[in-house]
C-alpha cells in the first residue's frame, strides 16, 4: 500500500536559519513526488516536483528537495528561511499513472522567529 | 499564470440542505478533481472527471454527492443533504493529463461549515 509520513508536525526555526521538512513515502511503484505550501486561507500551491528525472529538484522561494530511493525520502530544505516562508507544508505522493489515488501527508506547520 | 478558481471562498449551512460549490479550472485541462480536508486531517481524494463522467471515486464520495461540467468552464459539486460532518475545506483541482507525473493545480478552496 502507498503511504507518505511527514515526521514533524510542527517545525521552528529563526528567520535566516536552514529549514528541513522530513518527508518518507511507502510505494509499490516508482512514485511521482511533491512538495505543496498552504498559506492560511490560501490554496495548496506547487513547490516542486520530483518525476524520476534528477534526484535533486529546484523549486520555487529558493526550496529543493532530495529524492533518496534507499532512503525512501524525499525531504525539503532551504538553506535560509524568511518570515514568509511561515505555512503548513503537505507532501504528496502519486502512485504511477493514477494522479487520482494522490496521497497527502498530514502536514508540517512551519514557523519562522524573528 | 492561469490559476484554478472556487467559489465562494466560504458557505455556511443548516444540515440537510444542499450545497453547491463551483469551481472553474484552468482552461486548456481536461481532468478535474474534487478533495477536502476536515479540519486537523489529511487531505482526501474525493472523486476524478473526465469526458463528462467520473473516472474514480473514493469510498466518501456517496449518493449524496455529484459532480457536473455544466458548460465550458464550471466544475461543480453538489452535497445533496449535508450532513454536520461534511463541514471541511474542500478543494478543486485540474491537471491537462492523467497519469502519476501530471502536476494538479488546486484552487484556494471552500470552506464549508454545517450547523
Amino acid at each position: 500500500a502507498q503511504s507518505v509520513t511527514q515526521l514533524d508536525s510542527h517545525v521552528s526555526v529563526s528567520e535566516g536559519t536552514p529549514v528541513l521538512l522530513r518527508c518518507n513515502y511507502s510505494s509499490s511503484y516508482s512514485p511521482s513526488l511533491f512538495w505543496y505550501v498552504q498559506h492560511p486561507n490560501k490554496g495548496l500551491q506547487l513547490l516542486l516536483k520530483y518525476t524520476s528525472a534528477a534526484t535533486l529538484v529546484k523549486g520555487i522561494n529558493g526550496f529543493e528537495a532530495e529524492f533518496k530511493k534507499s532512503e525512501t525520502s524525499f525531504h525539503l530544505t532551504k538553506p535560509s528561511a524568511h518570515m514568509s516562508d511561515a505555512a503548513e507544508y503537505f507532501c504528496v505522493v502519486i502512485p504511477y499513472s493514477s494522479a487520482s489515488k494522490i496521497i497527502f501527508g498530514s502536514g508540517t506547520r512551519l514557523s519562522i522567529r524573528p | 499564470e492561469p490559476e484554478v478558481t472556487q467559489t465562494p471562498s466560504h458557505q455556511v449551512t443548516q444540515m440537510g440542505q444542499e450545497v453547491i460549490l463551483r469551481c472553474v479550472p484552468i482552461s486548456n485541462h481536461l481532468y478535474f478533481y474534487w478533495y477536502r480536508q476536515i479540519l486537523g486531517q489529511k487531505v482526501e481524494f474525493l472523486v476524478s472527471f473526465y469526458n463528462n463522467e467520473i473516472s474514480e471515486k473514493s469510498e466518501i464520495f456517496d449518493d449524496q454527492f455529484s459532480v457536473e461540467r455544466p458548460d465550458g468552464s464550471n466544475f461543480t459539486l453538489k452535497i445533496r443533504s449535508t450532513k454536520l460532518e461534511d463541514s471541511a475545506m474542500y478543494f478543486c483541482a485540474s491537471t491537462a493529463e492523467s497519469g502519476g507525473v501530471e502536476t494538479q493545480y488546486f484552487g484556494p478552496g471552500t470552506r464549508l461549515l454545517v450547523l
